[in-house]
């Protein structure tokens, strides 16, 4: 089946300071990209959808310009949470969405563990 | 946001038994309904997913039923393994998902 990675897997920050995470598909072209946060023994949690080539589209109480996305390509989005504070520790999962497949099938990679000091 | 509301938050079944969870949801425009399995510290995979035209599916050991009129749809894991120990989630589209349900499977 379809692969999406992460990178990095595990990410341990000071606070303030800003984290880059990476979504992939690898061997798959992906329209859209999704971003979710999960909190331990909790559900996923939308945070925004990224579309190649455009603005991201945030979900209701998610800022924006702390949490800033990049869809630069078909097989590549970033996730980056600016000046990081202990709250934003959690698991960041990224899915994907196949160009080729039906439409609301999405591929999710193996999530990114934050953990803000 | 619609809402999905999944129970139980947690079951124990012993191995060879069924697990069935369930979920409902409050808005019937949406077409697609999806199944997905989370190990510790792992992504979601998709396990199984239903459109509403048919009532039910079935793969492998895993089915989804699908009442429309009452707004639920339920997974069944059939011949329950260990290895099928997990938290399972429902999901409208991939928009929103249920709260998790914890499957534990005993020997």
């Amino acid at each position: 089946g379809a692969v999406v990675s992460q990178h990095p897997s595990r990410v341990i920050c000071k606070s303030g300071t800003s984290v880059k995470i990476e979504c992939r598909s690898l061997d798959f072209q992906a329209t859209t990209m999704f971003w979710y946060r999960q909190f331990p023994k909790q559900s996923l949690m939308l945070m925004a959808t990224s579309n190649e080539g455009s603005k991201a589209t945030y979900e209701q109480g998610v800022e924006k310009d702390k949490f800033l996305i990049n869809h630069a390509s078909l097989t590549l989005s970033t996730l980056t949470v600016t000046s990081a504070h202990p709250e934003d520790s959690s698991f960041y999962i990224c899915s994907a969405q196949s160009l080729a497949g039906a439409q609301e099938t999405q591929y999710f990679g193996p999530g990114t563990r934050l953990l803000v000091l | 946001q619609q809402q999905v509301k999944q129970s139980p938050q947690s079951l124990i079944v012993q191995k060879g038994g069924i697990s069935i969870i369930n979920c409902a949801y409050e808005n019937t425009a949406f077409d697609y309904f999806p199944w997905y399995q989370q190990f510790p510290g792992k992504g979601p995979a998709l396990l199984i997913a239903i459109r509403p035209d048919v009532s039910e599916k079935k793969e492998g050991r895993f089915t989804i039923s699908f009442n429309k009129s009452a707004k639920q749809f339920s997974l069944h894991i059939m011949d329950s393994q260990p290895g099928d120990s997990a938290t399972y989630f429902c999901a409208r589209l991939n928009l929103v998902f249920g709260k998790g349900t914890r499957l534990s499977v005993i020997a």
